[in-house]
């Protein structure tokens, strides 16, 4: 249906450590999924994201990865970094040339010094 | 080039007033998005015009409604407000030859409803 599931809703990491975040969806015409980022009072902000096309793309430390069989698509932060600490959306758009964007409903990423 | 902007950034009505917002797209940009923020429902989409016609609607009332104007900048009404508005209304900006689906927010506009 419409709604994007993200796992997990929070997570906490030790600086330097990996983080993952895992989103799924069903509807099989999405064909641009992108990741957000929010810090605390602040704007989202379009972090990466991948057209379905295209099974992987990395930009520095920061990787998002499609399975579109599976229908999910996973960020992957590495080596992460305490300015890394904020609220992670994933989206899918409807497909087509369609903007309408469905998010999820966020991860808390809190990376300790 | 000047990233998204929303005028007001904070505002205070009063439940049965309405409201008016406003957001200026990044210049080119051709398509504007609003989306309702809470901390219960997450970001929502209301609804996106693009060269002055809605193309997407979201399931929101027929209190919530929007325009958008030949310079691509975008109002959206919300008429009768209930407590159950109070949220972060974002609007984003979008439709580049180069970036075609890229959307990019505004600071949104904090609207409480008392």
């Amino acid at each position: 249906g419409e709604n994007v599931e993200q796992h997990p809703s929070t997570l906490s990491v030790q600086e330097g450590d990996s983080a993952v975040i895992k989103c799924t969806y069903s509807d099989s015409a999405s064909n641009y999924f992108p990741w957000y980022k929010q810090e605390l009072g602040k704007r989202p902000q379009l972090i990466i994201d991948i057209r379905s096309n295209v099974g992987e793309k990395k930009d520095q430390r920061i990787a998002v990865t499609l399975n579109k069989t599976a229908k999910h698509f996973s960020l992957h932060i590495t080596e992460t970094q305490p300015e890394d600490s904020a609220v992670y959306f994933c989206a899918r758009n409807s497909g087509g040339s369609n903007y309408k964007l469905t998010f999820g409903k966020g991860t808390l990423l809190t990376v300790n010094p | 080039k000047a990233g998204v902007t929303q005028t007001p950034r904070y505002l205070i009505k009063t439940r049965g007033q309405q409201v008016t917002l406003s957001c200026s797209p990044i210049s080119g940009h051709r398509s504007v998005s609003w989306y309702q923020q809470t901390p219960g429902q997450g970001l929502q989409f209301l609804f996106e015009y693009f060269s002055e016609t809605q193309r997407n609607k979201g399931n929101f009332p027929g209190r919530f409604s929007g325009r958008q104007f030949s310079n691509s900048r975008s109002e959206m009404n919300v008429s009768t407000l209930e407590l159950g508005d109070s949220a972060l209304y974002l609007c984003a900006s979008s439709g580049t030859r180069e970036n075609l689906y890229e959307q990019y927010f505004g600071p949104g506009t904090r609207l409480t409803v008392t």
